[in-house]
């Protein structure tokens, strides 16, 4: 079993809709979850990042993390074609742990 | 935010040669640096941690003598992959992280990835 399963899609919705992606883990030690995004032929940049359990929301994007369900997930709200990109999410037992567990990614497109 | 540079962005090979991968970080001091490799539809999956002026630590699976990282400054990270086989071929990924006031303690700034292809 895979530490951290993530569907790898694709995802294709239509401009305006909601993106949902989801990530589960197996590692009950994990307490700060990331979202990167990765154009294609680029490096993955941060998105954003949850501590422990609960919500984060930053403009359109919301994160979720339900740490009794081993469980996250991210929303794109309204989302637009420049959102079209591969979503990983990553997590770690420490904010200075350098070891990042990722998903393997789910690519989205979104339909203009 | 911090920009990190790879070069080449794609490289082709024969079997049995020696390639190069920089990875620098253009605007900050990297005091780590971060090779990861990317198989498609697969996760990131981290191949060695390099600190600068000392030994690379490898994780389990990866062979040392293969893919020899070299961390000469605070800017600059190399891998060589030694004797290269189609089997090597990947998307490899650097990043580094040292920059104060990331968005987490020890945030990672990915470089865009080298394609390596061995024929």
């Amino acid at each position: 079993q895979k530490e951290v399963e993530q569907d790898p899609g694709p995802l294709s919705v239509p401009e305006g809709a909601i993106v949902s992606l989801n990530c589960t883990y197996s590692n009950s030690a994990f307490q700060y979850f990331m979202w990167y995004r990765q154009y294609s032929r680029k490096g993955p940049e941060l998105l954003m990042y949850t501590y422990s359990s609960g919500n984060k929301e930053d403009g359109r994007f919301t994160a979720q993390v339900d740490k009794s369900s081993k469980y996250i997930s991210l929303f794109i709200r309204d989302s637009q074609p420049s959102d079209s990109a591969t979503y990983l999410c990553a997590m770690s037992e420490n904010p200075n742990d350098y070891k990042l567990s990722f998903g393997a990614g789910t690519t989205v497109t979104v339909r203009a | 935010g911090a920009v990190v540079s790879q070069h080449p962005s794609r490289v082709i090979c024969k079997s049995g040669t020696s390639v190069k991968i920089e990875c620098r970080s253009l605007d900050f001091q990297a005091t780590t640096m971060f090779w990861y490799r990317q198989f498609p539809k697969q996760s990131l999956m981290l191949m060695a941690t390099s600190n600068e002026g000392s030994k690379a630590t490898y994780e389990q699976g990866v062979e040392k003598d293969k893919f020899l990282i070299n961390h000469a400054s605070l800017t600059l990270s190399t891998l060589t992959v030694t004797s290269a086989h189609p089997e090597d071929s990947s998307f490899y990924i650097c990043s580094a992280s040292g920059l104060a006031g990331g968005k987490v303690g020890a945030e990672q700034f990915f470089g865009p990835g080298t394609r390596l292809t061995v024929l």
